[in-house]
Parts: C-alpha cells; structure tokens; sequence
C-alpha cells in the first residue's frame, strides 16, 4: 500500500524557515516525482513545485521561485519541501503528492503551518 | 499553463437528484490525466476519479468520470447527504505545473 506520511503542524514567526518532511512508502521511491501544493484558508489548491528524487532536479512555480527549497533523501525515502522568509499569507496547509502507475495520485495528510508573530 | 475552468460555482440540489460538474481545459490535457476531488471544511481533498474516468480505491460507484480532450464531466448520479462539499478538478497530464479548477460548491437545496 503506498503512503505518504507528513510531519506534524507547525507555528513559526514571520521572517523564519520552515521545513516539511513526507516520507513514503509501499512504492520505489526514485520512480516517481514529488509534488507539493499549498492550501491557504478558505482558498482552492495551488501547485508549488515538484522534485525528481532520482536526479534531485526541482521545478518550482513562479509564485515560490527564490524562497521553496524541494529536496529528497533517498536513503530515507523521504522528501522536504523547505519555504523560507514566511510571511501570514503562507499560512496554509501543506501537501505532498505523487503520480504513480497508471495515473494514480497519491496525496500525504497534509502539514498546517501557522505563520504568527 | 492549463487553466482550468469549473461550471457552475454553486449547484443547488436535493438528496436523491443527479449533480453533473463540468471542468474545461485551455488546452488539451495530455493522456487525459484529469482527476476530481471532493473535500470538506477542515478536511484534506478526498480523490474520487483519476485519469477522467478511473475510480479510486474506496469511492462509490455512483461517481463516474468522463471526458477527453478539453472537456470533462464529473457525475454523481444520486446524491447521498454525505455528497455535499466542494469539488475540485485538476489536470496532471501536462506537468508541470498541476493546475486546478476553482471550484464547485454542491449545496442543499
């Protein structure tokens, strides 16, 4: 069974860095890409950009381009998105998300990071 | 970038009828990688179809996915009370980026 596992909710101070794991399992994990997608409070789903875990390459969308770090730890099957300089309009819940075979998606249970002076 | 458009916003319906969602893409999304999602308040989006038609593991059959191309159609063909949530469609296909439709709000007539 495949399963992507987050890290727990977060509350950091605007200006700080704050960083989420998703750690899966029950597929290999280089086989796939990692996306991650942002939704802030009472707002639809946004893309921020996604990892090759195989080759470490990233994508990110232009809205997070200079402040989202995408990595993954192929010893730990485990991937981070990193976001940095927050802000409260980064208040919003956190997701990972991967394609596997035949189209199938599969999300993680989300990471609500809570941006709080 | 795909834009996806949701129609209508809000669907009025009772518990029983048929609710028909539609999602339109600026431009073809390749291998149909289209997928629903339904979600509550303060809940994760549930993924209901991928690939426009296929259902996921553990999503009643009175949901169905069609469509191809630039069109695509979301059915719930009787409403159970449990049913009413927003719906969200997203295309996968032409990556990156994911995009998602806005929106559409089923909501107790």
């Amino acid at each position: 069974e495949v399963q992507l596992v987050q890290s727990g909710a977060e509350v950091k101070k605007p200006g700080a860095t704050v960083k989420i794991s998703c750690k899966v399992s029950g597929y290999n994990f280089i086989d796939y890409y990692m996306h991650w997608v942002q939704q802030a409070p009472g707002k639809g789903l946004e893309w921020m950009g996604l990892v090759d875990p195989e080759e470490g390459e990233t994508k990110y969308a232009e809205k997070f381009q200079g402040r989202v770090t995408m990595t993954a730890d192929t010893s730990t099957d485990t991937a981070y998105m990193e976001l940095s300089s927050l802000r409260s309009e980064d208040t919003a819940v956190y997701h990972c998300a991967t394609v596997g075979l035949f189209g199938n998606i599969y999300w993680g249970q989300g990471t609500l990071v809570t941006v709080s002076s | 970038e795909i834009v996806l458009t949701q129609s209508p916003g809000t669907l009025s319906l009772s518990p029983g009828e048929r609710a028909t969602l539609s999602c339109r893409a600026s431009q073809y999304v390749f291998t149909n990688y289209l997928a629903w999602y339904q979600q509550k308040p303060g809940q994760a989006p549930r993924l209901l179809i991928y690939g426009a038609s296929s259902r996921a593991t553990g999503i009643p059959d009175r949901f169905s996915g069609s469509g191809s191309g630039t069109d695509f159609t979301l059915t719930i063909s009787r409403l159970e009370p449990e049913d009413f949530a927003v719906y969200y469609c997203q295309q996968y296909g032409s990556s990156p980026p994911w995009t998602f439709g806005q929106g559409t709000t089923v909501e107790i007539k």
